[in-house]
């Protein structure tokens, strides 16, 4: 079944301890987001790719940066996570023209 | 304003009510409207997507959007427990300006 996956499901890292997350599709679609969502809140939009062209939201912190290799990957690093950067981390990916998003599991990042 | 408002809820029905879920927006740009469901600790899950004003129904769902109030609304009929979860409305304009609601957590009591 063409699907978004996303790797790990959960992660624990160490206050300042880099981490990288990682998202796969199947799905053949070009465009694909990354969405960090907290609590009880909607998803926030982080960054988003029209195939390799890069689109980074004005509030997204600096800490927080992201590699498409291909059209099939993406990955979220986060360069010196803080406690507050504790959530769960969405991929989405969508064709070029279309409206709806379709959404990996998720991975829910631990910070000690 | 915020752009997609949403009561957050929770809202706690018993099983078998008729749930009615609601978003307003204030864009009125907006022409694509998507509802998602999340399970605690998943992904958001697209349930429907209607275009422009008017109902879609899909099973016990339904989907209604009034563009004139900036209104839309989710029905689920005979709602059953596995029905337990949040519920995220999103709307877009032809690809650009995607947003969500904040969501409203639904729990359905057997």
């Amino acid at each position: 079944d063409a699907m978004v996956i996303q790797n790990p499901r959960y992660q624990v890292t160490q206050f300042g301890k880099p981490v990288t997350l990682s998202c796969s599709q199947t799905l053949n679609h070009n465009v694909m987001y990354w969405y960090q969502q907290k609590s009880s809140q909607a998803p926030k939009l982080l960054f988003h790719y029209y195939d390799k062209d890069f689109n980074n939201e004005a509030d997204t912190p600096d800490n927080f940066q992201s590699r498409r290799p291909n059209t099939s990957f993406c990955f979220l690093d986060i360069r010196s996570p803080g406690l507050g950067d504790a959530a769960m981390y969405l991929c989405a990916t969508k064709i070029w023209q279309g409206e709806t998003q379709y959404f990996g599991p998720g991975t829910r990042l631990l910070v000690l | 304003q915020k752009e997609v408002e949403q009561d957050p809820g929770p809202l706690s029905v018993p099983e078998g009510a008729i749930v009615s879920l609601n978003c307003t927006y204030s864009n009125s740009a907006f022409q694509y409207f998507m509802w998602y469901r999340q399970y605690s600790r998943k992904g958001p899950e697209l349930l429907m997507y209607t275009y422009s004003s008017g109902n879609k129904e899909d099973g016990r769902f339904t989907a209604q959007v009034d563009k004139s109030s900036k209104y839309i609304s989710l029905f689920i009929r005979d709602s059953q427990p596995s029905d337990s979860a949040t519920y995220l409305c999103a709307m877009s304009s032809y690809g650009q300006n995607f947003v969500f609601g904040p969501g409203t957590r639904l729990s359905v009591l057997p």
